[in-house]
């Protein structure tokens, strides 16, 4: 138990379809991130939470990409159109405010077909 | 804009061998830097955090440590082992509300 469950593990859509991925933080925390990773990369910076608030997006968050975090609890990061470049690990880390370690999920791996 | 690299983006060595990993940053304004290992299709596992006032960290046979001014971390690994083969990444808190930068990571084996 990593104290952040991701779902679905790993999805494959076709392209143009929408999904949606959801981010269960089990610890205490005080941010949550979303990250996405393709194959051979580190991590990219997508959007994070504090509480309720989204407080910061990347340029790579287009607009077919939403990010919510409804009472501050899970979120979801939903992909509309999703087209092949979208293919990627997308990873939920959340942050605790008694320090400044992240800890990650297992990750959602999307393979768009 | 802060960059990360990593080097080597591999290493293959046998077991118990001792080995090095580097990464530098390009921005010495650091807040904290973290190092993580990666299995192939997980999560990352935080290993080590180094803050910036500090200039090491260890954690059983893992020692990282930091020199800001110069932009570089190590991470050493005492008498490695097979288990220890993951994907090794590096990540700097740039400080305030910005978030973690990542490098592409090394990629180690270890041989028995």
């Amino acid at each position: 138990d990593t104290g952040v469950s991701q779902d679905p593990r790993h999805k494959i859509t076709k392209r143009g379809q929408n999904v949606t991925f959801r981010c269960d933080p089990i610890s205490e925390h005080n941010r949550l991130y979303w990250y996405r990773q393709t194959l051979g990369q580190g991590p990219e910076f997508l959007t994070y939470f504090q509480n309720e608030a989204q407080l910061e997006k990347s340029r790579l968050l287009s607009d077919r990409f939403s990010a919510e975090r409804p009472k501050g609890s899970f979120s979801t990061l939903e992909i509309q159109r999703t087209e092949q470049g979208d293919s990627a690990m997308y990873l939920c880390a959340i942050q605790g405010s008694w320090a400044n370690v992240l800890t990650f999920g297992a990750g959602s791996r999307l393979t768009v077909l | 804009k802060q960059e990360v690299t990593q080097i080597p983006a591999a290493l293959s060595v046998p077991e118990g061998e001792n080995l090095v990993l580097n990464c530098s940053f390009t921005d010495s304004a650091i807040y904290n830097l973290q190092w993580f290992r990666q299995d192939p299709g997980k999560g990352l596992t935080s290993l080590l955090l180094i803050q910036s006032s500090q200039r090491e960290q260890t954690s059983g046979r893992l020692n990282a440590s930091l020199d800001k001014s110069s932009g570089r971390s190590t991470l050493y690994i005492a008498a490695s082992q097979p288990g220890d083969s993951a994907t090794y990444l590096c990540a700097v808190h740039p400080g305030g509300n910005t978030p973690l930068v990542f490098g592409k990571g090394t990629r180690l084996s270890v041989i028995a």
